[in-house]
């Protein structure tokens, strides 16, 4: 069983620049999250959805940041303007609806200069 | 709202030597707690669940008992190999199928021969 898959791996930006990130969750799971992970930091969730709904977005910053999930399946990640700040490692992971273990993609690290 | 500390943010020791790293939470209702285990440039990976059938959980030599009444999911291994060089993080989520993750702020395990 192929597992959370993400895309890229890592980029680099200035500041005030667009990054996407791509996430494409274990067949089957219809639970997909999005998390931060600072340097050196637990991960902190962004948004989750289930299937293609928005379940929790309330620490996404709505300004910057907006992720969606248009088919239920495969999900994006944006920054709009990126910021230091946002340097981090950005973490996707799905579960599935009668599940509870969380399974994690290998994330994209991200430094923004 | 729900929240996991881990007192120790690097542990030392060395090989054969027993380990234990502390987890408390605090949660409104009654969660299930996880152990996340971190290599070097790798995503989390899911070392124990407090849910196992009656069973004490139990993975590569770690075990983990959850303790309601002090609020505690600590881990423990009776002797540490090289190889456990590692972040670990203790992590909680409501009892509902497809809930989000909380992380605490994770332990540096470092085993030295």
């Amino acid at each position: 069983e192929a597992g959370v898959t993400q895309s890229p791996r890592y980029a680099v930006l200035q500041e005030g620049q667009a990054v996407s990130f791509w996430c494409d969750p274990i067949s089957g799971h219809d639970t997909l999250y999005w998390y931060q992970q600072p340097r050196d930091q637990g991960p902190q969730l962004l948004v989750y959805f289930r299937d293609e709904a928005v379940i929790d977005n309330s620490q996404l910053p709505s300004d910057r940041f907006s992720a969606v999930r248009p088919k239920g399946t495969n999900s994006t990640l944006k920054i709009q303007s990126a910021k230091q700040g946002d340097t981090a490692t950005y973490l996707c992971a799905s579960s599935s609806d009668w599940g509870y273990e969380q399974y994690f993609g290998p994330g994209t690290r991200l430094t923004v200069l | 709202g729900d929240s996991v500390t881990q007192t120790e943010g690097l542990v030392t020791l060395t090989e054969g030597l027993p380990v234990m790293l502390n987890c408390t939470y605090q949660s409104t209702y009654s969660p299930f707690l996880f152990w996340y285990v971190q290599h070097l440039n790798e995503a989390p990976k899911l070392l124990l669940k407090s849910f196992t059938d009656n069973k004490r959980p139990e993975h590569q030599g770690f075990h983990a008992t959850l303790h309601k009444s002090s609020s505690s999911f600590h881990l423990q291994k009776s002797s540490a190999q090289l190889s456990d060089s590692a972040l670990y993080y203790c992590a909680l989520s409501d009892n509902n199928a497809g809930a989000k993750l909380t992380f605490g702020g994770g332990t540096r395990l470092t085993v030295r021969p």
